[in-house]
């Protein structure tokens, strides 16, 4: 089945500054790529996506890239503020649309 | 307007005790999840349900059972508890004919303890 890894676990910046986030998978089959913020004490929330014939996508702060040859996606913050402090989480989709498969989650720390 | 809301929110409960989680959605979805959350291992999903009257197991599906009540309910149970379960438990859902990227919603989460 597919593997997603992230990383890092933990990211802190200083307000202001950009996060990157990678994830790599292991399936070339999988074909889209969600991304999810999670605030304390809720769930999973979807913030962007891109699909597998996509190269980069963008939303206001944050993007979206995806390189199917290495099979890696990244997700981009730029001018980090103190709520955009939560737990993020990269996917991938694989056929059924049933099978996304999650990655470990990275700590953002947004420091004011 | 509630999306996906779950219950209870908090339990804790004795090694070999029995419990349900409810799941109900309000989104016309024809898909239903439950993942859990552990430190460190993301979101496993455990069963899910891709259109009423059909279940099928996931990731980790070993000491749970579930329900596709309806279209809009679909519930865990746990018949016999282990401190292994111990864990952040959410209920999610997704599918219906105008959204093509099919986006999964969760519910806020139950945080279960097994002692």
């Amino acid at each position: 089945g597919e593997n997603v890894e992230q990383h890092p676990s933990t990211l802190s910046v200083q307000e202001g500054d950009s996060a990157v986030i990678k994830c790599t998978y292991s399936d070339s089959a999988s074909n889209y790529f969600p991304w999810y913020k999670q605030e304390l004490g809720k769930g999973p929330q979807l913030i962007i996506d891109i699909r597998s014939n996509v190269g980069e996508k963008k939303d206001q702060r944050i993007a979206v890239t995806l390189n199917k040859t290495a099979k890696h996606f990244s997700l981009h913050i730029t001018e980090t503020q103190p709520e955009d402090s939560a737990v993020y989480f990269c996917a991938a989709r694989t056929g059924g649309y049933q099978k996304v498969t999650f990655g470990t989650g990275t700590k953002l720390q947004v420091i004011p | 307007n509630a999306g996906v809301t779950q219950t209870p929110k908090f339990q804790v409960l004795k090694t070999g005790q029995s419990m349900t989680l409810q799941c109900a959605q309000d989104m016309n979805h024809n898909s239903m999840y439950w993942y859990r959350q552990d430190p460190g291992m993301g979101l496993r999903l455990i069963y899910y349900s891709a259109s009423e009257g059909t279940t099928d197991k996931g990731e980790v599906p070993n000491g749970y059972n579930v329900s596709r009540l309806n279209k809009r309910e679909f519930s865990l149970r746990l018949e016999s508890a282990a401190p292994s379960q111990t864990s952040v438990y959410f209920c999610a859902s997704s599918g219906t004919a105008l959204d093509l990227r099919n986006t999964i919603y969760f519910g806020e989460g139950s945080w279960l303890t097994v002692v």
